[in-house]
């Protein structure tokens, strides 16, 4: 199984709104509904953002959305805030148990 | 709350096998229904997923890695561990414990702090 493709980094004014995507293939991203988004902060363990596609954990904000079309997911961070500056990575199910990450895409608050 | 906690040595030698484990509190490893599961990020790099084990005792590993990995529960001492043989550099990698929910959640939710390791002689 092979990474999925993210977009090395991102970036955007604060209050603005930044896209990520996340490309895999039919036997990832494409044949499930479950692809997660982590959010890393520098020297951090990641932390969920977003699972099965398009759902918030609690205490995630509601600035953070995902969505998916084919073989590509999105990740969505509406109202850049500081905070929000952190590596982003997609993860999707594929298939037996097993799962896959994204390359990573850091996102700057300009 | 589940918390994690990863331990083991930080630094092995090229060929030999890495062993490190992931201590569970807040909960029982063997009363709950979770998959327990291992993540790397080599330096300046992304996540990789590395496997996990479900409480019946099955394993699921990355095909890339199957090779070398093992990943067993001690119920014991409450405890899973993780074990990475033929090591090299490029095993160099901070090491995350990760819990998966269960069946029918497919993310990982509750992650250690990490542990680094470093593979030199």
């Amino acid at each position: 199984q092979s990474a999925l493709t993210q977009p090395p980094s991102a970036s955007g004014s604060p209050g603005q709104s930044v896209t990520i995507s996340c490309t895999g293939t039919s036997s990832d991203v494409g044949g499930y509904n479950y692809v997660s988004w982590y959010q890393q902060h520098p020297g951090k363990a990641p932390k969920l953002m977003i699972y099965e596609v398009s759902k918030r954990p609690s205490g995630v904000p509601d600035r953070f959305s995902g969505s998916k079309s084919g073989n590509t997911a999105s990740l969505t961070v509406s109202g850049l805030q500081a905070e929000d500056e952190a590596d982003y990575y997609c993860s999707s199910y594929a298939g037996s148990n097993n799962f896959v990450f994204g390359t990573g895409t850091k996102v700057t608050v300009l | 709350q589940l918390q994690l906690q990863e331990s083991g040595p930080g630094l092995v030698k090229p060929s030999e096998t890495l062993s490190l484990t992931c201590t569970v509190s807040g909960g029982s490893i063997s009363s709950s229904s979770y998959y327990w599961g291992w993540i790397r990020q080599p330096p300046g790099k992304g996540l990789e997923w590395i496997g996990s084990i479900y409480y019946s005792g099955s394993t699921y590993y990355n095909p890339s890695l199957k090779s070398r990995v093992t990943i067993s529960v001690d119920t014991s001492k409450n405890q899973f561990s993780l074990k990475l043989s033929s090591v090299t550099a490029a095993d160099t990698a901070v090491y995350y414990c990760a819990i998966r929910a269960g069946y029918y959640y497919y993310y990982m939710d509750v992650w250690g702090k990490g542990t680094t390791v470093t593979v030199s002689s």
